[in-house]
């Protein structure tokens, strides 16, 4: 079945260490975007890649890195210098040219302990 | 930037009473979507609108973008403890990136 898999599902990091989340899709989609989500509110944009090599800021990029190496793949790196990390990640992806809906994963739970 | 303004943040309805989710764009909005969100979980595509005084209905949830593309209802009819979750609604960008509202969070009640 094609689809997005986000991978942990639940992340324990401690502070001052970076952690990688993982996100993968098998739907062939050209762009493919990473979300935060706190408690209570909306998501927020933190990095998007409309092609491979290339990835644009979003609105909440400071502490975060990301890669696009292949299509399939847009890791997202939660780092040292993100002073708030604790938070539901998703990540996302749509066809470029195409007027259809984002797909999301189900999430990542990052816990800073 | 594009801001959404949902309202109201909270409902907490009795089954098989009707309710309604507002969504207003601080912009003209280019694409408007619909999504529902149990807690924890990914987003689950409700419904996408495009075009001024569009409408779409699935089963019991019907969804409508006025004439001037700033303001989008979510409307369910004969409400359901399955329809309780979070329903967020997104504005598209030039890169097909989502700016969302900060949700409402649906309690039904059986």
């Amino acid at each position: 079945d094609g689809g997005i898999t986000q991978s942990p599902k639940y992340l324990f990091r401690k502070e001052g260490q970076n952690v990688t989340l993982s996100c993968e899709q098998n739907l062939n989609h050209d762009a493919m975007y990473w979300y935060r989500q706190d408690p209570g509110q909306g998501l927020r944009l933190i990095y998007y890649s409309q092609i491979v090599n290339d990835f644009q800021k979003g609105d909440i990029a400071e502490g975060y890195s990301v890669s696009r190496e292949k299509k399939e793949s847009f890791p997202l790196t939660v780092t040292s210098a993100q002073k708030n990390p604790t938070a539901f990640y998703l990540c996302a992806s749509t066809p470029v040219g195409h007027t259809t809906e984002a797909f999301f994963g189900q999430g990542t739970r990052l816990t800073v302990v | 930037s594009q801001e959404l303004e949902q309202s109201p943040q909270s409902l907490i309805v009795q089954e098989g009473k009707n309710l309604t989710i507002n969504c207003t764009s601080s912009k003209t909005l280019y694409g408007l979507y619909w999504y529902k969100q149990k807690y924890g979980e990914g987003l689950i595509f409700l419904m996408m609108l495009q075009k001024g005084g569009e409408e779409k209905s699935h089963e019991k949830i019907t969804a409508k973008l006025d004439e001037k593309k700033q303001q989008s209802s979510l409307h369910i009819t004969a409400s359901q403890p399955s329809h309780a979750g979070i329903y967020l609604c997104g504005a598209a960008g030039s890169a097909r990136q989502l700016t969302f509202g900060s949700g409402t969070q649906l309690t039904v009640l059986p």
